[in-house]
């Protein structure tokens, strides 16, 4: 089973700043990357889909990058509304559909 | 607009059963395969179990494999996971996802808000 890890556990950042978020693969992936946002209390919603692909109606200030084992989420400049947890979820080898186990993303 | 609505949760004893039901909505459910993914009290997201457009072909992660069953009914747009044998470590929010559209089905690209399934004596 493929082991996703992400960096770092906790992110504090000011809104305008940017973002930049790790998920790192225990064997390569290709691309076959997603990045989920969840919000308390909310379910997760969908941003970046095959490591660099936004999902419908995500903003452009989210993007995504990277390959093999190795990739990023940045959001470029924070608005109040984005900080939440962040997932990282691999589809290459499927089922399963392993998830990292998130980044909190805080208001420093 | 896509809805995934899901009830049937609540509190149930180790060694019980529970079914739960994703109501859908918005879309050509019979379309689309769905999956169940649960998220433990204060922890990560875990898949659980995946069913194709037309049920052919189900998956299920090996933590569940055997206690629960995944089905789908596309004449009433809904989803069901029927829970036997449960145990502590199944209290979770359960949550109904759409898989993506063709070779994208493994990723869930809507949600809905959660059903809590608690497991205590």
């Amino acid at each position: 089973e493929i082991v996703l890890t992400q960096s770092p556990a906790t992110l504090s950042l000011s809104p305008g700043e940017r973002a930049t978020l790790s998920c790192r693969a225990s064997q390569s992936v290709s691309s076959y990357l997603a990045w989920y946002q969840q919000k308390p209390g909310q379910a997760p919603r969908l941003l970046i889909y095959d490591a660099s692909n936004r999902a419908t109606g995500i903003p452009a200030r989210f993007s995504g990058s990277g390959s093999g084992t190795d990739f990023t989420l940045t959001i470029s400049s924070l608005e109040p509304e984005d900080f939440a947890v962040y997932y990282c979820q691999q589809r290459s080898n499927w089922p399963p559909g392993t998830f990292g186990q998130g980044t909190r993303l805080e208001i420093k | 607009e896509v809805q995934l609505v899901e009830s049937g949760g609540g509190l149930v004893q180790p060694g019980g059963s529970l079914r739960l039901s994703c109501a859908a909505s918005g879309f050509t459910f019979s379309s689309y395969s769905m999956n169940w993914v649960r998220q433990a009290p204060g922890k990560g997201l875990e898949w659980v179990s995946y069913i194709s457009s037309s049920s052919s072909t189900i998956y299920y992660a090996d933590s569940v494999k055997g206690r629960f069953t995944i089905s789908r009914d596309n004449a009433k747009n809904s989803l069901y996971l029927q829970m036997n044998s449960l145990r502590d470590e199944d209290t979770a929010v359960y949550y109904c996802a759409r898989g993506g559209w063709l070779q994208l089905e493994a990723i869930f690209d809507y949600w809905g808000q959660g059903t809590l399934v608690t497991v205590s004596s």
